[in-house]
């Protein structure tokens, strides 16, 4: 069974830096692309970055510059550095798995980031 | 950046009724275009990819169709779980965009 599981969340002041996990298992990590989508309090998903299986990268505007995402295919985890944080970047932020050639599934449970003062 | 606009924004039917949930882009996607399906507190999980292919596991009720510009997700008859939040999302170009959502509600 494919299971994703995130951490490092938490609160973080303005300008401030935080890095996401994201734990993988029950499949074979370095064959696929991976992906973390975030959700702000009551909106919508928004796409923020995925990594492929040859580690090319991939960004929202919203976060180009700011976001980097890796992987360690040894440890079977992906990250991300998330510096220069905002208010606007306070979501529930989930990692999920690269299916069907580009689709996202399954999906972690979330992890929360609060950027406030 | 590829808009993609869902429609409606929320939906009220009844368990046994079918639900239509429509998704437009703002320019053609040819068929990659996906559903979610989302409930409280829950992470999303893909229903739909390429517009017509069900995900493994998911019911033969969830149906999608269209190409190009406009895309249907239809539930045939709404089972009390099918109550949620519904995203549409498209992966012809980068960045991959959502949708807003539609809510589809008990009545």
């Amino acid at each position: 069974e494919v299971q994703l599981l995130e951490s490092g969340g938490g609160l973080v002041q303005p300008g401030g830096s935080l890095r996401l996990s994201c734990a993988a298992s029950g499949f074979t990590f370095n064959n696929f692309a991976m992906t973390w989508v975030r959700q702000a309090p009551g909106k919508g998903l928004e796409w923020v970055s995925t990594i492929g299986a040859t580690s090319i990268t991939y960004y929202a505007d919203s976060v180009k510059g700011r976001f980097t995402i890796s992987r360690d295919n040894s440890k079977n985890t992906m990250y991300l550095q998330m510096n220069s944080l905002s208010a606007e970047d306070t979501a529930v932020y989930f990692c999920a798995k690269g299916v069907y050639n580009g689709w996202f599934d399954p999906w972690g449970q979330g992890i929360l980031v609060t950027v406030s003062a | 950046e590829i808009v993609l606009t869902q429609s409606p924004a929320t939906l009220s039917l009844s368990p046994g009724e079918r639900a239509t949930l429509s998704c437009r882009a703002s320019q053609s996607v040819s068929s990659y275009l996906g559903w979610y399906q989302q409930k409280p507190g829950q992470a999303p999980r893909l229903l739909i990819y390429d517009a017509s292919n069900r995900a493994t596991g998911i019911p033969a009720r969830f149906s999608g169709s269209g190409s190009g510009t406009d895309f249907t997700l239809t539930i045939s008859s709404l089972e009390p779980e099918d109550f949620a939040l519904y995203y549409c999302q498209q992966r012809s170009n980068w960045p991959r965009t959502f949708g807003q959502g539609t809510k589809v509600e008990i009545k």
